[in-house]
This record gives C-alpha cells, structure tokens and sequence, in this order.
C-alpha cells in the first residue's frame, strides 16, 4: 500500500533562517506531488506541484521554493523565512489528474 | 477570489442529527472533491464526483452536484460525535493542463454534541 511521509511534525525557526521540509511517498511510481500551506482556520492554498523528477511549477510568486530530485521525494525551501510563511503545510500525491489526493500529515511552522 | 466557497462556516448539531454542508464555485470542473480535516492533522479524501455526474453516495455520505447552479452539497446522515471536524470541498478545474491542481474553498466546520 501507499505511505506519504512528512517531517519534521514541528518547527520553529527564527526570521531570516533557512528551511527545508522533506516530503516521500512509498509504494507508488511517477506520482504528482503537491505541495500546499494552511493558514490558521483556512482552506488550503496550492504552492507548487510537479509531474515528474525536476519538474516544478509555481502557483504563487513567494519566498518559497520546491524540488523534486527523487520519483518520490519533494522538498520545500527557504533561503530566508520570513514571519509570513508561518503556517500548516501538507504535501499531497496523486497517481494521475483526476483522481482523489492523498495527503501526508503535514508540518507546523512557526518563524519567530 | 476563492474557486470553491463552503456555507455554512460553521454548524453545530446533536448526534443522530443530519449535517448539509453547501460549496459554490465559479468556473467550471472536471470533477470536485470533498475532504475532512481533524484539527492539526492532514485531510482525507471523502468523494470525488465528476462533473457528468449528478448524485454519489459512499456510507452515511451523499454528494450532490448541479453544474447548472455551479454548486454542490454533502450530506451526513445520522451524524456521530466522531464526525466533528472541517470539511473542505475542492475543484479540479477545466482548462489548460490541469495536473490535478485543485483549489480548495476555506472550508465548515461540524461539531456535533454527544
């Protein structure tokens, strides 16, 4: 069966630091994969998302990036984080457009 | 503005009560989707109903779509407890590439009282 896995579950981390959040899925090949952030009390706000190894579409111009260098890995970054990019954020994969999104448990962000 | 928007924002019932939670939409969809988030935790995918389709049903859940009125509905029936959570509808929009992109509306929350 399929596994999504997100960590860290936690981080809080200064204005200005670096970011990384690590997205795998298991048990799947060449799935899309999304990335997504929640404000507190809010729908769900598509950041990025990609269809293959390297292939990385914005759908918001922002202090964020993502990569892709695994089939089943997606990361997302920040050079500087800023108090604005606090929030929840899930990552989703789906084997196809489509199709229903299976999300992971996401990562709380807090920047200080 | 938001794709998908959800009415009520909130709703509070009793168990054993029926809960209807209503999403409106702009543009129109491939399919739409509805998901339930317990608090602090990811979302799970309830129904998807595509945009041919008028009526699914999956357990105590039914899911209306009229493509006319760009809206749709999702009904729990014989409501529990453990249903307590926000419900977020999402549309796959026509169009372009879609890649499955979605767009979530900002969601009801249910609460329902033993």
């Amino acid at each position: 069966s399929q596994t999504i896995h997100q960590w860290p579950a936690t981080l809080v981390q200064p204005v200005g630091s670096p970011l990384s959040l690590e997205c795998t899925v298991e048990g799947t090949s060449n799935p899309n994969l999304y990335w997504y952030r929640q404000a507190a009390g809010r729908g769900l706000q598509l950041l990025f998302y990609s269809v293959g190894i390297g292939q990385i579409s914005s759908e918001v111009p922002q202090n964020l990036s993502a990569s892709r260098p695994q089939d089943r890995q997606f990361i997302l970054s920040s050079k500087k984080l800023l108090l604005s990019d606090s929030g929840f954020y899930l990552c989703a994969w789906t084997p196809r457009a489509d199709h229903e999104q299976y999300f992971g448990p996401g990562t709380r962000l807090t920047v200080t | 503005s938001q794709q998908g928007e959800e009415d009520p924002q909130a709703l509070s019932i009793q168990e054993g009560e029926n809960a209807t939670m209503n999403c409106s939409y702009k543009t129109s969809i491939n399919n739409l989707q509805w998901y339930r988030q317990n608090s602090g935790r990811g979302l799970v995918h309830l129904i998807l109903i595509r945009s041919n389709e008028r009526e699914k049903h999956s357990g105590r859940l039914r899911v209306t779509l009229d493509t006319s009125k760009k809206s749709s509905s999702l009904l729990i029936t014989a409501s529990r407890a453990a249903d307590t959570a926000s419900y977020f509808c999402a549309t796959d929009v026509i169009g372009g590439t879609s890649y499955g992109k979605l767009t979530f509306g900002q969601g009801t929350i249910l609460t329902v009282h033993p």
